[in-house]
């Protein structure tokens, strides 16, 4: 398997536009997590999907944020406006089965920078 | 709430020593603790878990203390190695629950 899969690897938009991250878990994993890391916060969970069901959307930030999963082999997070704030680097990460505590296999991250 | 603290943000340690991080947590009972490596630019990489019942865990070079009565877990690197230079983030889990990452410590291992 390849791994997790995100793309793009680097996004620079400008504020107030509308950004897409894209993330295809391991196959076969049943949990999926998107984090969002700073240098000042770290890494931070913004939300975990179990069965391609939402969880947990308690970290999503504010309501600019969504995130879908409309199967079990894509998820999505959306930004929608964009603000300077969000700059950071988003990762995607899958698990076998988190009820289980598994462990998790992150992807190599979205760079966002929003100008 | 919740709340993962790490030793210290950047440690250095001469090649061959042995070098121990640690992890507190408060207002948290994890199942289960689990070691991440991050290096820059990369996602973090799963090293070890240990569970709440379980006091050591070894791999390789690696060892894990997991004392759930002090909330606090250790991470040993025996005769470390510059390779061994990058970012450990701790992770406390429970089952179907947040899993929550500490801010992590910077290691860096001195040739």
């Amino acid at each position: 398997d390849a791994g997790v899969i995100q793309s793009p690897r680097h996004e620079v938009t400008e504020m107030g536009q509308e950004v897409t991250l894209r993330c295809k878990p391991i196959s076969g994993h049943n949990s999926l997590f998107w984090y969002r890391q700073t240098m000042m916060r770290g890494l931070e969970l913004l939300i975990y999907f179990n069965n391609n069901v939402p969880i947990d959307d308690s970290g999503m930030p504010e309501d600019r944020f969504s995130a879908k999963m409309p199967n079990a082999s894509f998820s999505t997070l959306k930004i929608q406006p964009s603000e300077p704030r969000d700059s950071a680097v988003y990762f995607c990460a899958s698990s076998l089965a988190w009820d289980k505590n598994t462990e998790a296999f992150f992807g190599q991250g979205t760079r966002l920078t929003v100008v | 709430s919740q709340k993962i603290e790490q030793n210290s943000e950047a440690l250095n340690i001469q090649e061959g020593k042995t070098a121990t991080l640690t992890c507190n947590y408060t207002n948290y009972s994890p199942a289960y603790l689990q070691w991440y490596r991050q290096d820059p630019g990369r996602g973090p990489v799963f090293l070890l878990l240990i569970r709440e019942n379980e006091k050591e865990k070894r791999k390789e070079r690696l060892k894990v203390t997991f004392d759930t009565t002090l909330k606090q877990s250790l991470f040993h690197i025996t005769a470390s190695q510059p390779a061994d230079s990058a970012t450990y983030l701790c992770a406390l889990t429970n089952y179907g629950q947040n899993f929550v990452f500490g801010p992590g410590t910077r290691l860096s291992v001195l040739p």
